[in-house]
């Protein structure tokens, strides 16, 4: 199956500062998709985007399909945004497999 | 709308036990998914239902655990006897379908999430 790898494992900034996460895949994907998992647990999804680049709010997220990566922009952080962030990915009409994911952690 | 309903948030058994956790997906979600989380990594698929089929169940072990998804809308996860090494948030999950190629932003691909099940097995 695909391979899924996330980068950093581990971030921690203070308030206001901007992150990029990284997210490396084995295969060709169609279908790619980013998301927050809150303190209390609950995955919410950010985007749906297995190419090009789209934007909502504060965050922004871009993927290069030929080349395998995607990339999740956090700006301004803010201190609920902190959370683990996880990439999943999926070709053909297989299920989303996800990676371990970024925890981040934002300081005031 | 309401969001994917999940139930129970927690529970908590002896080893060797029965447990059944419930899912309501939301209304109009033909794709259901029963994923596993372990602490500290990304949720792992267990099955995966079209309607009422079964699409998806390699990552299922079938020895001790079910599912079933009546009628294409509710779905039950069921493990029997429980282990100890079963302790784990079962997340449901569900899409309004499987699009191969999805040309405009109809969301059908996109994965909504339940609060999930929190077992722990003593």
């Amino acid at each position: 199956g695909i391979q899924v790898e996330q980068s950093p494992p581990d971030l921690i900034l203070q308030e206001g500062a901007n992150s990029t996460l990284r997210c490396n895949f084995s295969d060709s994907v169609n279908n790619l998709q980013w998301f927050h998992q809150n303190p209390w647990g609950q995955l919410i999804n950010l985007f749906y985007i297995p190419s090009g680049t789209k934007q909502n709010g504060r965050l922004s997220a871009t993927t290069v399909a030929t080349e395998r990566y995607s990339l999740l922009y956090i700006s301004s952080s803010q201190t609920t945004d902190s959370g683990v962030y996880f990439c999943a990915v999926a070709s053909g009409y297989s299920t989303l497999t996800f990676g371990k994911g970024t925890m981040l952690l934002v300081s005031p | 709308e309401a969001g994917v309903v999940q139930s129970p948030r927690y529970k908590i058994i002896e080893k060797k036990q029965p447990v059944a956790f419930w899912c309501n997906p939301i209304s109009g979600h033909n794709t259901l998914y029963w994923y596993r989380q372990n602490l500290g990594q990304g949720p792992e698929l267990l099955i995966r239902y079209e309607n009422e089929e079964a699409v998806d169940d390699s990552q299922l072990p079938k020895d001790r655990f079910s599912a079933e998804r009546l009628k294409g809308v509710d779905s039950t996860l069921k493990i029997q006897p429980a282990e100890l090494g079963d302790s784990a948030v079962y997340l449901c999950a569900s899409s309004r379908e499987l699009v191969l190629f999805e040309k405009s932003d109809s969301g059908a691909n996109v994965l909504t999430f339940g609060a999930g099940s929190r077992l722990t097995v003593l």
